[in-house]
């Protein structure tokens, strides 16, 4: 989920289960929702994105759920792995004619071996 | 191809002194953004370019921070005087498609302390 001043939520999972992530996202007429990782040290890194016409998305090994009546982001991790273990973000897009992207603050995610 | 490009990795500098941070993008890609992330204010926009054109510098703080980008393979990122509210990591990255322009690539980003 979103973090508040300088502490980020953070999630705990035991190697080989399920992520899940959770975004809220403020702007109704955003057209792309996009999630990023970031590793420490490094810059993000992006993962998959998900347009607004659509509620779900997958990738290899993540999925993507878009609720647009609760403005809800997800994604999820299946088989988490210790390389998994990084700040997760999600951002959003506003819409057709603009470039600019509304970043969350981010989760971290751990991954206990 | 060896990514995105940044140096230097870590700058330390006092209060007024001037700070040029560099970035090489991937070749070929027309499009480069800087970013500055805080653990406040998380990841923001400052500028990006198409073809070495400034389009949108709406997020350049104010009138201390200038970016250039002289050629397709160098950009500059400049802040006279620094202030110690200037420390943040700043990030280059760079796409080849408008279209999906959020499909970046990120380089490993300039951790500037100001003192």
């Amino acid at each position: 989920g979103e973090s508040v001043g300088l502490h980020l939520p953070t999630l705990s999972v035991q190697e080989g289960d399920n992520s899940i992530i959770n975004c809220a996202y403020s702007n109704s007429a955003s057209d792309y929702f996009i999630w990023y990782k970031q590793e420490s040290g490094k810059g993000p890194q992006f993962i998959i994105d998900i347009r607004s016409n659509m509620d779900k998305r997958q990738g290899q090994r993540v999925t993507v759920l878009l609720n647009k009546t609760v403005k809800h982001l997800s994604l999820q991790i299946a088989a988490t792995q210790p390389g998994d273990s990084a700040v997760y973000f999600c951002a959003e897009k506003e819409g057709a004619g603009s470039y600019q992207l509304t970043f969350g603050k981010g989760t971290k995610l751990s991954v206990i071996p | 191809d060896a990514g995105v490009i940044q140096s230097p990795r870590h700058e330390v500098t006092e209060m007024g002194q001037e700070v040029t941070l560099r970035c090489k993008p991937i070749s070929g890609h027309d499009y480069l953004f800087w970013y500055r992330q805080t653990m406040m204010r998380g990841l923001e926009l400052l500028i990006y370019f198409n073809n070495n054109v400034p389009i949108d510098d709406s997020g350049m703080p104010e009138d201390r921070f200038s970016a250039k980008m002289p050629n397709a393979s160098f950009s500059t990122l400049k802040i006279q005087p620094s202030e110690p509210r200037d420390s943040a990591v700043y990030f280059c990255a760079s796409s080849p498609h408008l279209e999906t322009y959020w499909e970046q690539y990120f380089g490993p980003g300039t951790r500037l302390t100001v003192t």
